[in-house]
């Protein structure tokens, strides 16, 4: 039963270039949720989705960041025109569905974005 | 959402017992309690979750008293391996409450 899937785990780009960060939840988690974490600092918390849906983006910046989770295949947050303030380390979390109480999150490994 | 405030740091001597506590005064009705484990270079793991009174698993204690506006996770006889970021959330999954927000952390560091 593998845990939440995240690639690449380490990821360069020069300015200007695009990022593309998958996730794949653990099997039978519905929710997902992307964090960005910078060195030394907590993490901030980015968008939520659920499958073909996106259920709170509050956390995401307004411009050159995306995010979706389709029907098939992983969850993916995209940087367009990546710039050096993008470089952390981006960590996805899924969870299942539950009808009361708090989601416990299952995190990945986190992708580490590297922008020259 | 509820706010949450941990000290930044804590220091321990391996085998104490280490008690941290996270100050959430406006939590809401609908609101639990959970904590992760965060080690360097890796993503935060699931330590505990409570709603009120005492929850207690294999790896830790979670204390919440009636008024739920804190609560303190315990850590018995911990050991150099525990040295970590821990991290109080509150939330739930009602509604638009479903973002579940991380604060700055506690580093707890163990030493010999």
């Amino acid at each position: 039963n593998a845990g939440v899937m995240q690639n690449p785990r380490h990821l360069v780009r020069r300015r200007g270039q695009e990022a593309r960060l998958r996730c794949s939840p653990m099997k039978g988690h519905s929710h997902v949720y992307w964090y960005r974490q910078l060195p030394e600092e907590g993490l901030k918390f980015m968008v939520y989705l659920q499958k073909e849906n996106i259920i709170d983006e509050s956390g995401m910046p307004k411009e050159r960041f995306s995010a979706e989770f389709p029907k098939e295949g992983p969850s993916i947050l995209r940087i367009q025109q990546v710039v050096r303030g993008d470089s952390a380390a981006y960590f996805c979390a899924s969870s299942p569905q539950r009808s009361s109480g708090a989601n416990v999150l299952t995190f990945g490994a986190g992708s580490r974005l590297t922008v020259l | 959402l509820a706010k949450t405030t941990q000290p930044i740091s804590m220091d321990s001597y391996e085998g104490q017992e280490v008690n941290i506590t996270c100050s959430h005064n406006n939590i809401a009705t609908n609101d639990y309690i959970t904590w992760y484990q965060q080690f360097p270079s890796q993503g935060p793991r699931f330590i505990i979750q409570g709603y009120k009174t005492k929850v207690t698993n294999e790896v830790a204690s979670l204390f919440i008293p009636a008024d739920r506006k804190s609560s303190t996770l315990s850590l018995p006889r911990v050991s150099l391996s525990d040295t970590a970021v821990y991290y109080c959330l509150v939330g739930s999954n009602t509604g638009t409450a479903s973002k579940l927000t991380f604060g700055t952390g506690t580093r707890l560091q163990v030493t010999l």
